[in-house]
């Protein structure tokens, strides 16, 4: 099925732990972006990238990197994990003048 | 900067019932406004999608209508089930150099009650 895949959906982090958080679409979006949604808070951009080659930081961007080899992937890199990016991780990815299609999520606790 | 409201923050209807969902912004320029849906420990699903220049779309039983120059959004639903029970989100793309930005609303947290 067409959409957009994440990869883990729950993962366990200890403080100081890096990972990187994977999100690939099939659809031949050029714009994928990374949100957080956390409690009273909605949903903030992380990072997002308008096309292969090209990144640039949203709202809430420290703590994280990307990257975009591919049209395809779009993964999300925690450099070294705190509590307070514990989370909900959604990946998005859109094509010119459309909407967003969001990935199922990744659910991450740091500890 | 963009600033997006929802109101009402929750809602419970009886099965059955016509409702209408509000959604503000506080910046017209934008560049189209979408309506997601989401259900307890998903992810978002996309219900519409309306562009700064239309004024409504339909989808079943989901009506939404877009007012750029009064900052405001509404979606109707018809006939409501329980299975409209989830919360609701409307986000607004600024018109920027990517038009990238989404601004998400926090959300209405609709219960149908059989």
């Amino acid at each position: 099925n067409a959409g957009v895949t994440q990869t883990p959906k729950f993962q366990v982090l200890k403080t100081g732990q890096s990972m990187t958080l994977q999100c690939a679409q099939d659809m031949n979006h050029e714009y994928m972006s990374w949100y957080r949604q956390d409690p009273g808070m909605g949903l903030r951009l992380i990072h997002y990238s308008v096309g292969a080659g090209i990144t640039d930081q949203g709202e809430v961007p420290n703590g994280y990197n990307v990257s975009r080899s591919t049209t395809e992937d779009f993964p999300l890199r925690l450099l070294s994990a705190a509590p307070s990016q514990t989370s909900v991780y959604f990946c998005a990815s859109r094509a010119t003048g459309g909407g967003y299609t969001f990935g199922s999520g990744t659910r991450l606790t740091v500890v | 900067k963009q600033e997006v409201t929802q109101i009402p923050a929750a809602l419970s209807v009886p099965e059955g019932e016509n409702l209408v969902l509000n959604c503000s912004f506080t910046d017209s320029a934008i560049y189209n406004l979408q309506w997601f849906r989401q259900d307890p420990g998903k992810g978002l699903t996309s219900l519409l999608l309306i562009q700064s220049s239309q004024r409504e779309q339909t989808s079943g039983r989901l009506n939404a209508s877009l007012d750029k120059s009064s900052g405001r959004s509404t979606l109707y639903i018809a006939a409501s089930q329980p299975g409209d029970s989830a919360t609701y989100l409307c986000a607004v793309r600024e018109r920027d150099n990517y038009g990238q930005n989404f601004v998400f609303g926090p959300g209405t947290r609709l219960s149908v009650l059989p």
